[in-house]
């Protein structure tokens, strides 16, 4: 069974870039949330997707979309970068309603 | 009101003891989960337990136990018997029941601001 994988494991973007960022969710896997996880904090949810649709939101301005595809794979992209976007960000899948299982996550440095 | 709080920022313990790592929680959503995250140096969320809203016992994973106090709010993760291998951010999380328009669940984890444990040799 793969477990969810991120690209790219590190990126190094200057403000006002707009940046991508990978996930492929573990086998059988349906739903996928992302997380934003600042140094020396906790992480902070971002958004959900189910069934290639938005799920629930958190407190993240629209600057930060995403996508899911039809293997359940899915996409963040962060439009308009800031200094204070730089942090780890963490992809998470599960089947509905169960744990959910990070991947190793993508570090971006804004400069 | 934080929904999750840890507050231990650091803890020590000595190799082969046991340890306490303090969770407390705050919903009124009668459905919720409760979850432990460990989080190495290298980043990676690794799931090490889980207790629900209604599980009447203590929820346990190999050296892992959850200490589940319903009336006090507080769901504490004892680590028997430590090993040089667990030294780590411990992240304790929380996930309230609700369920969204598309018929899936909005199952967003509350994280706490973590617990950095130490194990000495």
């Amino acid at each position: 069974e793969t477990g969810v994988t991120q690209s790219p494991t590190h990126l190094i973007k200057t403000r006002g870039q707009q940046v991508t960022l990978r996930c492929s969710s573990q086998s059988g896997h349906n739903t996928v949330s992302w997380y934003q996880q600042a140094l020396g904090q906790g992480p902070q949810f971002i958004f959900q997707y189910y069934r290639e649709e938005e799920n629930g939101r958190g407190n993240f301005p629209p600057r930060f979309s995403g996508l899911q595809f039809p293997n359940y794979s899915s996409e963040l992209n962060v439009n308009a970068l800031e200094l204070d976007d730089s942090a780890l960000y963490l992809c998470a899948s599960s089947k509905t309603q169960e744990t959910q299982y990070f991947g190793p996550g993508t570090r971006l440095l804004v400069l | 009101a934080q929904k999750i709080t840890q507050t231990q920022p650091g803890m020590f313990v000595q190799e082969k003891e046991a340890v306490t790592l303090d969770c407390t929680y705050d919903t009124s959503d009668p459905s919720y989960g409760l979850f432990w995250y460990k989080q190495p140096s290298s980043g990676e969320m690794i799931f090490l337990i889980y207790q629900g809203s209604y599980d009447q016992q203590n929820a346990t994973e190999g050296r892992y136990s959850l200490n589940f106090q319903k009336a006090r709010k507080s769901a504490n993760l004892v680590i028997s018997a430590s090993q040089l291998g667990d030294s780590a951010m411990y992240f304790c999380a929380m996930r309230e029941g609700s369920v969204s328009n598309y018929g899936g669940s909005q199952g967003n984890l509350i994280f706490g601001k973590g617990t950095k444990l130490s194990v000495k040799p």
